[in-house]
């Protein structure tokens, strides 16, 4: 079983949906990141979260630690947010080794 | 601020041969990490480097190995090729504080042929 699980693998919605990607881990973690990542490679850190909730814009991350799960929630979807979503722990405090979750394909049809 | 700068951005190797790919962090970081993506295996951990030192590695063959200069750029080398080691690969730096986000490079795809 991965330490990091992620759903839905893939997500299709129409523009303007209320988006919502989950991911569950069964490790002690010290920060949880959501990281996008667009065809060609690059990856964007969207969030970093120890506790709580933090929002960006239209993207929402929350993270609860006592059930060992967080979403990112996206409102009001545009195409430009088709990507893949990816969820990464971090388990060794004070060093950056992520751990990733294997990735949820939005897609965003106008 | 210069974000991550991962060189080269394309690669083509022959099986046996070796390659070194370079990374340079956003100024004032000292921490650089290096992942491997590849469609079946995801995202792994490469190793994480901080003031020169190594100090994670994760589970790959002693053919991928890296180094960190002093003023915190770091290179990765992986000797005898196998067309296995067909990936891209990330570099990721932060500043010296714990649990800060990572900021990423655009990659190297590395081919190996």
């Amino acid at each position: 079983k991965n330490e990091v699980e992620q759903s839905p693998q893939n997500l299709t919605a129409q523009e303007g949906e209320f988006i919502t990607i989950n991911c569950s881990y069964s490790v002690g973690i010290s920060a949880l990141h959501w990281l996008q990542q667009h065809p060609g490679g690059g990856i964007v850190s969207l969030f970093m979260l120890s506790s709580g909730k933090k929002k960006h814009g239209r993207l929402i991350a929350t993270i609860n630690i006592q059930e060992k799960h967080s979403s990112l929630h996206i409102t009001a979807s545009h195409p430009r947010d088709s990507a893949v979503y990816i969820c990464a722990v971090s388990t060794n405090f004070g060093n950056e080794k992520l751990t990733f979750g294997t990735g949820t394909r939005l897609t965003i049809i106008p | 601020k210069a974000g991550v700068t991962q060189t080269p951005r394309y690669l083509i190797k022959t099986r046996g041969q070796q390659v070194t790919l370079s990374c340079s962090p956003i100024s004032g970081h000292r921490s650089v990490s290096w992942y491997q993506q590849t469609p079946g295996q995801g995202l792994q951990f490469l190793f994480e480097y901080f003031s020169e030192t190594q100090r994670n590695k994760g589970n790959f063959p002693g053919r991928f190995s890296g180094r960190q200069f002093s003023n915190s750029r770091s290179e990765m080398n992986v000797s005898t090729l196998e067309l296995g080691d067909s990936a891209l690969y990330l570099c990721a730096s932060s500043p010296s504080a714990p649990n800060t986000e990572a900021f990423f490079g655009q990659g190297t795809r590395l081919t190996v042929v």
